[in-house]
């Protein structure tokens, strides 16, 4: 059990163009969900925070217009960076958990390269 | 705010014998969790061990197993007969117990510590 996914595992864009990642709880309902940021051999960077039905709630320096975050349903959350640039490449990582004080189960990230 | 501290960016280990690897946070709190993460090759976080800081007793998890000193604010890792397929970066993170206002149940991560276990 407690099984989240995420797709896609890898995606190419270009410069200036936006990209959407899926993040997905397959067998729990997922009250709260995390967005992670991780560079090569660096510890996860929490991006921002959402739970369902509400508005997400971003990390100090995050800007918000730039990473849309959408969590409409209780096993579904997205994340769509808008206006991509090179300097965005990074393996974004997402969780879920039940609630706040519960237990937060990982995605297998998604590695966004941005050309 | 709550900091992770993690002071080994890498240590290395012989397979079959036992490495402990630190932590250190801050926090003024009193009720909270504190975790061990393993992240392999693939970058699939697995939850390695868990403790809860109003539990006086260490958290073992088979060849897994903390120390926790509360009053220290230690929190170390030792794996015995360490493995092949334990080499990976791993990662110490707090949660606070009670989340709320802008906590959320937020993980707070230290910068992780690579492992190699050589054969």
């Amino acid at each position: 059990g407690a099984v989240v996914s995420q797709h896609p595992s890898w995606v190419i864009c270009k410069s200036g163009t936006s990209v959407k990642i899926e993040c997905r709880s397959l067998d729990f309902q997922a009250t709260t969900m995390f967005w992670y940021r991780q560079f090569p051999k660096q510890s996860l960077m929490l991006m921002a925070t959402s739970n369902e039905g509400s508005k997400a709630t971003y990390e100090q320096g995050v800007e918000k217009d730039k990473f849309l975050i959408n969590h409409a349903s209780l096993t579904l959350s997205t994340l769509t960076v808008t206006s991509a640039h090179p300097e965005d490449s990074s393996f974004y990582i997402c969780s879920a958990s039940l609630g706040t004080t519960y237990e937060q189960y990982f995605g297998p990230g998604t590695r966004l390269t941005v050309t | 705010a709550q900091t992770v501290t993690q002071s080994q960016p890498e240590m290395s280990v012989q397979e079959a014998e036992t490495v402990t690897l630190s932590c250190t946070y801050d926090t003024s709190e009193s009720d909270y969790y504190l975790f061990w993460y393993k992240q392999p090759p693939s970058r699939q976080m697995i939850l390695v061990i868990r403790q809860e800081a109003y539990k006086q007793q260490n958290a073992t998890e088979n060849r897994f197993s903390v120390n926790f000193q509360k009053a220290a604010k230690s929190f170390s890792l030792k794996i015995s007969d360490s493995q092949l397929g334990d080499a990976a970066m791993y990662f110490c993170a707090y949660k606070l117990a009670n989340a709320g206002g802008t906590s959320y149940g937020k993980l707070t991560f230290g910068q992780g510590t690579i492992l190699t276990v050589h054969p």
